[in-house]
């Protein structure tokens, strides 16, 4: 089975600080990951995927996230928080021996100003 | 994404009614999905179509059917609608790469109430 959690309803952050948003997994395989955002009245946007390689991947709008093996973690990251982050960010796990994606239950992103 | 269109865009109908939710989409991708969203409870996979011969069952498919009329066009209906259908649809595409797994692109979304 494969699984994934966000264990944060909401991250609350002051514009210019650094902003992490939190996604654990649990597959049988390799896991392949992915972060997307949801902005108000919007379709799910893609920000970023790992699949093999570098454990540091980064995307787009200035994010990045980490790959994190022994700790089963895929946390997504930006230095510098703008107002225009705020939205609702969804992990997502595939994996290897599967065909479809599994999502979390998405993270609500507040910058303020 | 104007790549992937959804029909209607918010749509209220009452409990027992046949309603379909049409996809298109024109990035040329074998791969299509259905979706829904719920508040607290992300999204979860409705159906999902690797070719126009193929159809799956996702995770939540009982309630619904779905019709691969065309590469490009992916039908979600619901036989009789309920109240706890009520939710948001959406709709994905992805292309196929062997050994590896291509993100999805969305569509942007029907809102659907069930009275």
């Amino acid at each position: 089975a494969q699984s994934v959690a966000q264990p944060e309803d909401q991250v609350n952050v002051a514009e210019g600080n650094p902003l992490t948003v939190k996604c654990t997994y649990s597959v049988s395989g390799n896991p392949y990951l992915f972060w997307y955002v949801q902005y108000p009245n919007r379709g799910l946007q893609f920000l970023l995927k790992y699949i093999t390689g570098d454990n540091l991947v980064k995307g787009s709008y200035g994010f990045e996230a980490e790959f994190n093996k022994s700790q089963t973690s895929f946390h997504l990251k930006k230095p510098s928080a703008l107002v225009s982050d705020s939205a609702l960010y969804f992990c997502a796990v595939r994996d290897s021996g599967y065909s479809t994606l599994t999502f979390g239950k998405g993270t609500m992103l507040l910058v303020s100003p | 994404d104007a790549d992937v269109t959804q029909t209607p865009r918010n749509r209220i109908t009452k409990t027992g009614k046949r309603i379909m939710l049409e996809c298109s989409q024109t990035k040329g991708h074998d791969r299509m999905y259905w979706y829904r969203q719920d508040p607290g409870l992300g999204l979860r996979l409705i159906y999902y179509s690797f070719d126009v011969k193929d159809i799956n069952k996702g995770e939540i498919s009982d309630g619904y059917s779905v019709s691969r009329q065309a590469q490009a066009k992916f039908s979600l209906s619901l036989e009789s609608a309920i109240p706890n259908q009520t939710a948001l649809y959406f709709c994905a595409t992805s292309a196929a790469t062997t050994g590896s797994y291509n993100e999805q692109f969305f569509g942007p979304g029907t809102r659907l109430t069930v009275l």
